[in-house]
């Protein structure tokens, strides 16, 4: 099993672009995460999606949007980048979603300019 | 909304000594406190979790404690080695809805050998 992956790794973007971050699992986990994590700053939630059909915002969710692809498949777009968008984001699953462990991808390191 | 404060912020200590990181949160609503262990360029990674009907959990080396009265949880961890060197994160549910973690703010931990 890979457990959750994503891409791309590394992006450098324009002020203004927009992009969007895949993730994926093959854990056939039911629920899934983006988290942003600054410096000094944990992680906090963006969105989450409890089960396939279904999103839900987290703590910071302004300048994002979501979208569940299927049930491995959960996406994460920015529409029109800013430099405060400039973070490592990580997408989660876990197969419980109230008290169940999340299992981590490597990141991504996105760079705003 | 849940509030999760996390000391200290840097922990040096010697190959064999112990290591305590505290945590504090907000809502007493929150039943579910997970610890996470971040190596350098990889996601978070679970190492051991509690839940609000036990005071104590263990796991070999690592332990954790909870006090709901006071709304604190710790993590120990008992003769450190050097791969125990890491980020360490808290984190704690907003609310009863454990889709929401808050985390945080983490710890770095650096064992000397």
């Amino acid at each position: 099993n890979a457990g959750v992956t994503q891409t791309p790794k590394f992006q450098v973007l324009k002020t203004g672009q927009s992009m969007t971050l895949q993730c994926a699992q093959d854990m056939n986990h039911n629920s899934m995460y983006w988290y942003r994590q600054d410096p000094g700053m944990g992680l906090r939630l963006i969105y989450y999606s409890a089960s396939e059909g279904t999103t839900d915002k987290g703590e910071v969710p302004n300048g994002y949007n979501v979208s569940r692809l299927n049930k491995r498949e959960f996406s994460l777009r920015l529409e029109s980048a800013a430099p405060s968008q400039t973070s490592v984001y990580f997408c989660a699953s876990s197969t419980q979603g109230r008290g169940g462990e999340q299992y981590f991808g490597p990141g991504t390191r996105l760079t705003v300019t | 909304g849940e509030n999760v404060e996390q000391h200290p912020s840097t922990l040096s200590v010697q190959e064999g000594d112990s290591a305590v990181i505290k945590c504090t949160y907000s809502d007493s609503a929150s039943n579910y406190f997970p610890w996470y262990k971040q190596e350098l360029g990889k996601g978070p990674q679970l190492i051991i979790d509690i839940r609000s009907n036990v005071g104590e959990k263990k796991d070999q080396r690592i332990a954790v404690t909870l006090n709901k009265t006071a709304k604190h949880f710790s993590l120990h961890i008992t003769e450190t080695q050097p791969e125990d060197s890491a980020v360490y994160f808290c984190a704690a549910p907003l609310g009863d809805s454990s889709y929401k973690l808050i985390f945080g703010s983490g710890t770095r931990l650096l064992v000397r050998p």
